[in-house]
């Protein structure tokens, strides 16, 4: 089973800010690998696919880079609707499919 | 526009069975594999079991593997999840979840709203 690691667990932030996320794999799933995004009360939104790939409707300001093990999400200049939790997941090694514990952005 | 209405939750004791239904409207269900995902609230994400839209293959993890089973009739648009012998930790929110193709090697891109399922 493949284990994902997201760092850090909560990042406070500004507005305008620009962030990024980190998600690691215990081991290469090359560049399938997704990021979603979920907000209180609500069902995770899917941002990015193949790594770097942003699903339809996601704003420019989300960008997704890496491979192997290695992955980030970065936002350019943060709004408030993106103070939400983000989580990673590989689609390469499965069953089982696994995501990482999630990264909190909440407002600074 | 794509559409999956999960029902069938509620409040069960533990051992006991339930079986959710998902419902899938806005596109051609057959082609696409379908996931059940799971949420303890305030926690993370968990995957339970899924069915590939081609040829119907399904798949668990061990934590569920011998006690739910994943069907799904193609002729209603709707898939099923069998859970027997449940268990306090299977206490969560469960979405499912359509993949982006038909084999399951993709990511999850639409997602039904959940059905909270309780063992107590």
């Amino acid at each position: 089973e493949v284990l994902m690691t997201q760092s850090p667990a909560t990042l406070s932030v500004s507005p305008g800010e620009r962030v990024t996320l980190s998600c690691r794999a215990s081991q290469s799933v090359t560049r399938n690998l997704a990021w979603y995004q979920q907000k209180p009360g609500q069902a995770p939104r899917l941002l990015i696919y193949d790594a770097s790939t942003r699903a339809t409707g996601i704003p420019a300001r989300f960008s997704g880079s890496g491979s192997g093990t290695e992955f980030t999400l970065s936002i350019s200049s943060l709004q408030s609707e993106d103070f939400a939790i983000y989580y990673c997941q590989q689609y390469n090694n499965w069953p089982p499919y696994t995501f990482g514990q999630g990264t909190k952005l909440e407002i600074k | 526009e794509v559409q999956l209405l999960e029902s069938g939750g509620g409040l069960v004791q533990p051992g006991g069975s339930l079986r959710l239904s998902c419902a899938a409207s806005g596109f051609t269900f057959s082609s696409y594999a379908i996931q059940w995902v799971r949420q303890v609230p305030g926690k993370g994400l968990e995957w339970v079991t899924g069915s590939s839209g081609i040829g119907g293959a399904t798949y668990y993890p061990d934590s569920v593997k011998g006690r739910f089973t994943i069907s799904r009739d193609n002729s209603k648009n709707v898939v099923y999840l069998q859970m027997n012998s449940l268990r306090a930790e299977d206490t969560a929110l469960y979405y499912c979840v359509r993949n982006r193709g038909p084999w399951g090697h993709d990511a999850f891109d639409f997602w039904g709203l959940g059905t909270m399922v309780t063992v107590s």
